[in-house]
């Protein structure tokens, strides 16, 4: 069965700060793999999305990299600010693509003005 | 705008009650989902559907119950055998080769 893992749990940066949040999975068999972020009660807003058979993805300041065969994902965010202050969610889908997401219990991020 | 639409915002439900909350898509797409968030959490698969008038069941599902009768809707019912109900609940929609679309989310609680 897919486990997803995201590190660290929670994240406190001063503004300005270049950061990486990280995800791991444990099979590597896997359709694509998505970033999410969740502002405080609210549903999730799709950041990148990345296809099995891609290595990375870019949009504005975010990068997501994948690497299938070692099960990691890293979230790379440039010059951070207050606005980016969230949890952030790594999901998988695996199978034939159309079975739902498994998702990591998140990074719950802080930016400090 | 396309997109998905949860209702009500917020429930209650009194002990022994069935509750149901609304899913709505107007992305044409044919598969649909229920999760489940408990705080600190990430999300927990209840029920999927792939094509209408059919659906899975996903890792908790007991205590709930679903219906596809439409390709834009996909309601989730919260019975009484559920004893752990109070959770967040986001549904999703996914058209292939994209990003899965969720919803606002229902918020519901026990009396």
């Amino acid at each position: 069965k897919q486990e997803v893992t995201q590190i660290p749990a929670a994240l406190s940066v001063p503004e300005g700060e270049n950061l990486v949040l990280n995800c791991s999975f444990t099979d590597s068999a896997i359709y694509n793999l998505q970033w999410f972020r969740q502002d405080p009660g609210k549903g999730l807003t799709s950041l990148l999305l990345i296809q099995s058979s891609q290595r990375e993805q870019t949009s504005g300041r975010l990068n997501a990299s994948l690497d299938k065969s070692s099960g990691r994902s890293t979230l790379y965010i440039a010059a951070s600010q207050p606005g980016d202050s969230a949890t952030y969610l790594c999901a998988v889908h695996s199978g034939g693509g159309a079975d739902g997401l498994t998702f990591g219990k998140g990074t719950h991020l802080i930016i400090q003005p | 705008d396309g997109g998905i639409t949860q209702s009500p915002k917020y429930l209650f439900r009194k002990e022994g009650q069935n509750v149901t909350l609304s899913c709505e898509q107007n992305l044409n797409h044919d598969a649909m989902y229920w999760y489940r968030q408990d705080p600190g959490q990430g999300l927990r698969l209840i029920y999927y559907s792939q094509i209408v008038n059919d659906f899975q069941k996903g890792d908790i599902a007991e205590g709930y119950s679903v219906s596809r009768e439409k390709k834009e809707s996909f309601p989730l019912t919260v019975t009484s055998a559920q004893k752990n109900p109070t959770a967040f609940y986001l549904c999703a929609s996914w058209g292939g080769g994209q990003p899965q679309h969720f919803g606002d989310g229902t918020r519901l609680s026990i009396l």
